[in-house]
């Protein structure tokens, strides 16, 4: 049973334009959620995290928006360059980080010049 | 500065063989990931160290895995004997804290077929 869906497996966008990826979660005990982008052969690396006191946290073109009762949240990348593409795994876990982060499968973004 | 070192990069092994993955965890990281990617089952989490010590096994799979953090500078994952749906990419991470939540550093993994 998936508790971290990313239910789209890719998405392809125009350089420039605003990228969204999607997260669901099902687990209430979530409230700690991390996004990571990995490129082909190498390892993940951490983008952006948000707190479930917050509903949105911004880091340059990265935004990460945080929907509770939805139990959804999405990254929203603005504008977006080809170098974004990549594949990016939504994670979540407790607050406190006593338990592992479980992840989602993964989406890839494409992003035409 | 290094990042997180894993070895080999990539392996191809036939069915009962041992193997053995190796990571050098980020230096002053006190915790330590292993993850295994597949496309059925994504990313997911077998062990994790802290300060060498093995906090939480739930996520390996059967008795034939089985890890190792002889020191601060390294561990192994094994499997013996392997089979071929052990076939997936192997990520080893560390963080500087002992929360899930830290920011982990992840290694290039190693790429593991199983024939």
């Amino acid at each position: 049973d998936q508790q971290v869906k990313q239910n789209s497996p890719s998405l392809s966008v125009q350089e420039g334009r605003i990228s969204i990826l999607n997260c669901d979660y099902t687990n209430s005990m979530f409230d700690y959620f991390l996004w990571y982008k990995k490129y082909p052969a190498e390892g993940p690396t951490f983008l952006i995290s948000i707190s479930s006191i917050k509903d949105k946290n911004e880091d340059g073109r990265f935004t990460v928006f945080l929907n509770k009762s939805a139990k959804h949240l999405s990254l929203h990348i603005v504008p977006s360059q080809p170098g974004d593409s990549a594949v990016y795994f939504c994670a979540a876990g407790p607050q406190g980080g006593s338990e592992k982060l479980v992840f989602g499968k993964g989406m890839k973004l494409t992003v035409n010049p | 500065d290094a990042g997180v070192i894993q070895s080999p990069r990539h392996e191809v092994t036939e069915m009962g063989q041992e193997v053995t993955l190796r990571c050098k965890p980020i230096s002053g990281h006190n915790s330590l990931f292993w993850y295994r990617q597949t496309m059925m089952r994504g990313l997911e989490l077998l062990i994790y160290f802290n300060n060498n010590v093995p906090i939480d096994d739930s996520g390996m799979p059967e008795d034939r895995f089985s890890a190792k953090m002889p020191n601060a500078s390294f561990s192994t994952l094994k499997i013996q004997p392997s089979e071929p749906r052990d076939s997936a990419v192997y990520f080893c991470a560390s963080s500087l804290g002992g929360a899930h939540t830290d920011t982990q550093y992840f290694g290039p993994g190693t790429r593991l077929t199983v024939l």
